[in-house]
């Protein structure tokens, strides 16, 4: 099966950077997303990485390692619309097919 | 892009009855769908895939004659809760596979909260 860590909560400054971190234990790996999801809403996608390296897209970064299964996303120029839960979601190849799992979410909360 | 509608965004039934929800893509063709159930506080997890045309191929743990998963189209899967129970309140949100070759992605709906009284 797999295994993927998260933050459960952090708490940052508007204006500021901040970094989640995801690590994971995976075999078949086949890509990392991650998505932003407000409380009640389905989630969106922010970035996706399957080779190592940085990803860049606007105030949104995010890098993978895929021998330390290890990502981050790093998001930049804080605003109080960021508050929200950051889900990592490693995408791995099993006998059936590709499959997508979910970390359990980091909750974002952006103070003035 | 691509956009996927889930129907509807929120019911409340009575224990013992049946929901149906419906996740349909509106602009292109989905052969592969997936749906999700997500408890407060929690994150995904994945009850089935659904394949146009073919049976669903359900996760461990979650049980078919429950969850019955539907996709006669290439723009239609539904997902009906037979027998409904408070413990099966939450929060299912649809996913379709989209885009071509190795590096796929996949697009949510925009989810259906479930209370069953």
């Amino acid at each position: 099966g797999q295994n993927i860590d998260q933050p459960t909560e952090m708490t940052a400054t508007e204006g500021a950077i901040v970094q989640i971190n995801c690590t994971y234990q995976t075999s078949g790996f086949n890509g990392l997303f991650w998505y932003q999801q407000h409380a009640g809403e389905a989630p969106t996608f922010l970035s996706y990485n399957v080779l190592d390296g940085l990803e860049e897209k606007g105030r949104f970064s995010s890098f993978l390692s895929r021998s330390k299964g290890y990502s981050y996303l790093l998001l930049k120029e804080l605003q109080m619309k960021d508050s929200a839960s950051y889900l990592c979601a490693v995408r791995a190849f099993t006998g059936g097919g590709n499959k997508l799992t979910f970390g359990t979410g980091t909750q974002l909360k952006v103070e003035l | 892009g691509a956009v996927v509608s889930q129907h509807p965004s929120w019911v409340i039934c009575k224990s013992g009855t049946s929901v149906k929800i419906e996740c349909r893509s509106l602009d292109f063709q989905a052969t592969t769908m997936f749906w999700y159930r997500q408890f407060p506080k929690q994150s995904l997890m994945l009850m089935a895939t659904s394949n146009e045309g073919s049976k669903a191929t359900y996760e461990q743990g979650v049980e078919k004659d429950k969850f019955l998963i539907n996709h006669a189209s290439l723009t239609l899967s539904t997902l009906t809760v037979t027998s409904a129970h408070p413990e099966d309140s939450s929060f299912y949100i649809c996913s379709a596979r989209t885009g071509e070759g190795r590096n796929y992605g996949y697009t949510f709906g925009s989810g259906t909260r479930l209370t069953v009284v």
